[in-house]
């Protein structure tokens, strides 16, 4: 049972438009979220996160938006650049702070 | 400024050796964990320590599986009697009491022949 998920495996991007990276929870009783950025053969590197006490969190290029109602979290990087084709992992903090992630997104930001 | 490091970056076993892999947190970081990644997926949490005190094991954490923190710094993860199935990527994190955002190593890649 997933409880966070990613439904797009691949997305893919021309230079410098948005990419929108979307993640579901069903968990209503998360209440922290943080995207990881991962390269082959490396560990996550985090990105950006969010309490549930705010809908919106940013960070130069990287807009993170959460949705309670809905259960929703996504990602938005302007201007997408080629060195942002990555893997991109959501990630739930749960009750004993752990981390709970989704399956992950791959990302190709074409020149 | 030194981030989590992880040693060995990758591991070639045959199954049924026994492979030990050690994580170095970020010094002030009380907050220890270890996930495993494999193909596909994202990391799975597989246990926890704060300071010396292993909290938490997830069932994913079968008795092969044995992982210590002895002085409450680094900790170290024994894999007994590898498995093809034991092959993926281990992931080491970790975080201060006071912030829930947890800081990962570069992992130790591990290929059970």
């Amino acid at each position: 049972d997933q409880q966070v998920k990613q439904n797009s495996p691949s997305l893919s991007v021309q230079e410098g438009r948005i990419s929108i990276l979307n993640c579901d929870y069903t968990n209503s009783m998360f209440d922290y979220f943080l995207w990881y950025k991962k390269y082959p053969a490396e560990g996550p590197t985090f990105l950006i996160s969010i309490s549930s006490i705010k809908d919106k969190n940013e960070d130069g290029r990287f807009t993170v938006f959460l949705n309670k109602s809905a259960k929703h979290l996504s990602l938005h990087i302007v201007p997408s650049q080629p060195g942002d084709s990555a893997v991109y992992f959501c990630a739930a903090v749960d009750s004993s702070y752990k981390l709970i992630f989704g399956s992950g997104t791959r990302l190709l930001v074409r020149p | 400024d030194t981030g989590v490091s992880q040693d060995p970056r990758h591991k070639i076993t045959k199954r049924g050796q026994n492979v030990t892999f050690r994580c170095d947190p970020i010094s002030e970081h009380n907050r220890l964990y270890w996930y495993r990644q494999t193909l596909g997926q994202g990391p799975e949490f597989l246990t926890y320590f704060q300071n010396e005190a292993q909290l938490e094991k997830s069932r994913l954490l079968s008795d092969r599986f044995s992982a210590e923190r002895p002085k409450g710094s680094f900790s170290t993860l024994e894999i007994q009697r590898t498995e093809q199935g034991d092959s993926a990527m281990y992931l080491c994190a970790s975080r201060t009491a006071y912030q829930e955002t947890q800081y990962f190593g570069p992992g130790t890649r591990l290929l059970v022949l």
